[in-house]
């Protein structure tokens, strides 16, 4: 079966940083997504990671541990449009994503 | 460029009546699928398609049915609404066979979504 873990809510002030963090489960693995999506929109990509590693793409970071199905997003100097939720997605055999609940992020001043 | 397009944005169904939400996309991309999205679940996967006149079954495809007559298009049935299909829909998009390396590391590009209420 396939299992996504991620934390509920995240409260976080601006100008900081933040480590949100996912673990996984899934059979035959072929990567692990990020995407973002703010309140009533739609999921935008992220960040993607097959390697073990860390992937940087500006004020965002990704990092993946697939011995220890383990993966972080982490946002640095954070600003007031980065609240939003925050949806990991492991790749499976087979193309099929499967997404986390989904971490929602405040951003305070 | 529009990407994917989804409508209708909004619909209010009746428990029993049915309806088809449409998603069209001109990217060329090969595969297609339909998420809903409900508070606390995260997005899961009703049917998606790999091509066209090809379908498969998701995680929830209960109640559902899709068509692919059309490489650009993918239809989401719903032949009997019930009240556990309140929801947002999304439908995606992904892999395009002449700009990326393969449909492992494709992302997904998304509908703006259609928010279904069954009363």
């Amino acid at each position: 079966g396939q299992n996504i873990d991620q934390p509920t809510e995240m409260t976080a002030t601006e100008g900081a940083i933040v480590q949100i963090n996912c673990t996984y489960q899934t059979s035959g693995f072929n990567g692990l997504f990020w995407y973002q999506q703010h309140a009533g929109e739609a999921p935008t990509f992220l960040s993607y990671n097959v390697l073990d590693g860390l992937e940087e793409k500006g004020r965002f970071s990704s990092f993946l541990s697939r011995s220890k199905g383990y993966s972080y997003l982490l946002l640095k100097e954070l600003q007031m449009k980065d609240s939003a939720s925050y949806l990991c997605a492991a790749n499976n055999a087979g193309n099929m994503l499967t997404f986390g609940g989904g971490t929602r992020l405040m951003v305070k001043p | 460029n529009a990407g994917v397009t989804q409508t209708p944005k909004f619909r209010v169904l009746k428990t029993g009546q049915s309806m088809t939400l449409l998603c069209a996309q001109d990217m060329n991309h090969e595969y297609m699928y339909w998420y809903r999205q409900d508070p606390g679940m995260g997005l899961r996967l009703i049917h998606y398609s790999v091509g066209e006149g090809t379908t498969a079954k998701g995680e929830v495809p209960d109640g559902y049915n899709v068509s692919r007559l059309k490489k650009q298009n993918f239809l989401l049935g719903l032949e009997s609404a019930a009240p556990s299909q309140t929801s947002v829909y999304f439908c995606a998009s992904s892999y395009d066979t002449l700009t990326t390396a393969s449909s492992y590391n494709s992302p997904l590009h998304f509908g703006n979504g259609t928010r279904l209420t069954v009363t």
